[in-house]
């Protein structure tokens, strides 16, 4: 069974500090992903990984770098966190090639930033 | 531009009865296409997925359909039961998006009452 595991499920941070939310996966997938979800605006893609050391911009990058260091962890960091990063954050991982459609979520970490 | 789009941000539905989700996408490279669930405070699981060389794809209570023609798909619930009340993401994958990559739609509200 894949397992997904987020570093905190509930976050409290002031404006203007650096953020480290991390991600870990169990199952030795290449592909790690990032997303945040608001309401009504769905699934917005952060950044994604292809491979250790790779990082790929997704749909909303500004505000956000990412590090992926070892293959089963990929970490989001928020250089200097704003209000409107609050937000519910999502970690993913898939496999490659063809069978890597698929994506297995983490439980999320619900991020307030005052 | 959204190339996934679920039009209906909710649904409500009695208790036994069939809910039919919806979901258009405009992009016709897309070639598979999944629903997520998501229960609140919790990271979406995958559902039921189909390919495009489908047209229908069952598992249990739960069907898709496909119609490319038209650039539609749709998740069928049969019967409902209140347990299935939750948030349904439609997404995409194909050709047309960087590889592992996931289009999502913003999601559909699904209430079973008893």
């Amino acid at each position: 069974d894949v397992k997904v595991t987020q570093s905190s499920r509930y976050l409290v941070k002031r404006t203007g500090e650096k953020v480290f939310l991390e991600c870990v996966q169990d199952m030795d997938h290449e592909n790690m992903f990032w997303y945040r979800q608001d309401p009504g605006l769905g699934l917005r893609l952060i950044y994604f990984s292809y491979d250790v050391k790779m990082k790929e911009k997704g749909d909303i990058p500004e505000g956000y770098s990412v590090s992926r260091e070892k293959k089963e962890r990929f970490s989001l960091i928020l250089e200097s966190a704003s209000t409107n990063q609050t937000s519910m954050y999502l970690c993913a991982s898939s496999l490659s090639g063809s069978g890597g459609l698929e994506q297995y979520f983490g439980p999320g970490t619900r991020l307030t930033v005052t | 531009d959204q190339q996934v789009k679920q039009n209906s941000p909710s649904l409500s539905v009695q208790e036994g009865r069939i809910s039919i989700l919806n979901c258009d996408y405009t992009n016709s490279m897309f070639d598979y296409f999944l629903w997520y669930k998501k229960y609140p405070a919790e990271g979406p699981t995958f559902l039921i997925s189909i390919s495009s060389i489908k047209d229908k794809n069952e598992d249990g209570r739960f069907t898709v359909f496909l119609n490319k023609s038209a650039k539609h798909l749709s998740l069928h619930i049969v019967p409902s039961q209140p347990g299935d009340s939750a948030v349904y993401f439609c997404a995409a994958s194909g050709k047309g998006g960087s590889q592992g990559n996931l289009i999502f739609g913003k999601g559909t509200k699904l209430s079973v009452k008893p």
